[in-house]
């Protein structure tokens, strides 16, 4: 059974750096891409990064000075660094399994909650 | 970047009626077209991937068409466990989404 679940904490403070974990199960992170998505309040959907199965990584280029997306096989882990948080990245943030050539996201976690507030 | 016009913006119809959500690619995507289910739960589920397959345990009320720039979603009969907000996203790197459709039951 395919299951993603992001772990992190729910408040940080602006200009501090967001920690987010993803642990999956029932795949391999080195048969399987694994994507990081974010939602803001009221607004749509933005593809943050991904790690690809021989664990080299792509970027959104508006993250990508911030941003940074690793992985720990052993323990079915991957991780979402993003540094100089500001308000603007309050936003419910989710992992998901991107599992054809062409980006598609078979599978989706239940989403994290972060807020950037003082 | 790829930028994905998604319309309309919101829908109301009505339980049994056709209902169809179009997306429109600023580029050929040749058929690279992923249609999504976002629940008010936050939970998002895959419907449709490469345009037209329906991903299994999807129902077959959701069917999607399109090809070049041009794609569209249609649910045949709808349910009230519709309601949601549907989300386009094209396939190319960086992957792109629609700014949604929110369907509500008339």
């Amino acid at each position: 059974q395919v299951q993603l679940k992001e772990s992190g904490p729910g408040l940080v403070q602006p200009s501090q750096t967001l920690s987010l974990t993803c642990t999956v199960s029932g795949f391999s992170l080195t048969s399987y891409h694994v994507s990081w998505v974010r939602q803001p309040p009221g607004k749509g959907l933005e593809w943050m990064g991904v790690i690809w199965t021989g664990g080299s990584t792509a970027y959104n280029s508006l993250l990508k000075s911030r941003l940074s997306i690793s992985r720990d096989i052993s323990k079915s882990q991957v991780f979402l660094k993003m540094n100089s948080l500001q308000t603007e990245d309050t936003a419910t943030y989710y992992c998901a399994r991107d599992w054809t050539a062409a980006h598609s996201f078979d599978y989706w976690g239940q989403g994290v909650m972060v807020t950037v507030s003082s | 970047d790829i930028k994905m016009t998604q319309s309309p913006s919101s829908l109301s119809a009505s339980l049994g009626e056709r209902v169809t959500i179009s997306c429109r690619a600023s580029e050929n995507i040749n058929n690279y077209l992923s249609w999504y289910q976002k629940k008010e739960d936050g939970s998002v589920k895959l419907l449709i991937y490469h345009t037209s397959r329906l991903q299994p345990g999807a129902p077959s009320r959701f069917s999607g068409s399109g090809s070049g720039k041009d794609y569209s979603l249609t649910i045949s009969g709808l349910e009230s466990e519709d309601i949601a907000t549907y989300y386009c996203q094209q396939g190319y790197t960086p992957p792109t989404f629609g700014s949604g459709t929110k369907l509500e039951i008339k």
